[in-house]
């Protein structure tokens, strides 16, 4: 079964600064998709940037980007310039046809 | 705009009683769509996928006759938690994408059940 693995359960940013959030993942298969969500305290899930994996190209998506790895299955999110807003639980996603899968999340705090 | 759209946001009801919880898809037919849980500062655990038409594929660990789907349309797949206890409450969330596989979920807005 693919695994997901987010191994920081707690970040903290300065308001302004540069943040990166880990993920790593366990696979077989050579293409898939993969998500990053936010879920800020309204519980709402939120698609932040997605990557598939027959792109060797990081996604970007304005302040939002990734670092993928595929050898090293490594999906990292970099949010640059963060803003009080940012802070929510963040969820890194694999998914193959149907089927997705969570890691634990990374509560990330943005410091005014 | 929300694209799939989950009833009710909140349940509080005395244990013993069932709850259903209904997810459409607003603008999109959804033959698939996901039922999840989550437990406070948890992530998203599936519990099952709800196929239009056809029986759910339960995840291992998930009773079946504790927690009914029903998936009747391409629109509407519904979860009833069945005599439910203090231990089923928890955050019910749903998704369904929109068929095709480099599409993400689109997730409801989640229930917040609490059996008291």
């Amino acid at each position: 079964a693919q695994t997901v693995t987010q191994s920081q359960p707690e970040m903290s940013v300065q308001e302004a600064e540069t943040v990166t959030l880990s993920c790593t993942y366990d696979t077989s298969e050579s293409d898939y998709y993969l998500f990053w969500y936010k879920q800020p305290p309204s519980r709402q899930m939120i698609l932040v940037i997605r990557q598939e994996a027959y792109k060797q190209q990081n996604a970007t998506e304005n302040r939002f980007s990734v670092n993928f790895q595929k050898a090293a299955k490594s999906f990292s999110l970099k949010i640059s310039d963060s803003q009080l807003g940012d802070a929510a639980m963040y969820f890194c996603a694999y998914k193959k046809n149907n089927d997705m899968r969570f890691g634990a999340g990374t509560r990330l705090t943005v410091k005014p | 705009g929300a694209v799939v759209s989950q009833h009710p946001s909140r349940v509080i009801c005395k244990s013993g009683t069932s709850v259903k919880i209904e997810c459409r898809s607003l603008d999109f037919q959804a033959t698939t769509m996901f039922w999840y849980r989550q437990f406070p500062k948890q992530s998203l655990m599936l519990m099952a996928t709800s196929n239009e038409g056809s029986k759910a594929t339960y995840e291992q660990g998930v009773e079946k006759d504790k927690f009914l789907i029903n998936h009747a349309s391409l629109t509407l797949s519904t979860l009833t938690v069945t005599s439910a206890h203090p231990e089923d409450s928890s955050f019910y969330i749903c998704s369904a994408n929109r068929g095709q596989e480099d599409q993400p979920q689109h997730f409801g807005d989640g229930t917040r059940l609490s059996i008291l």
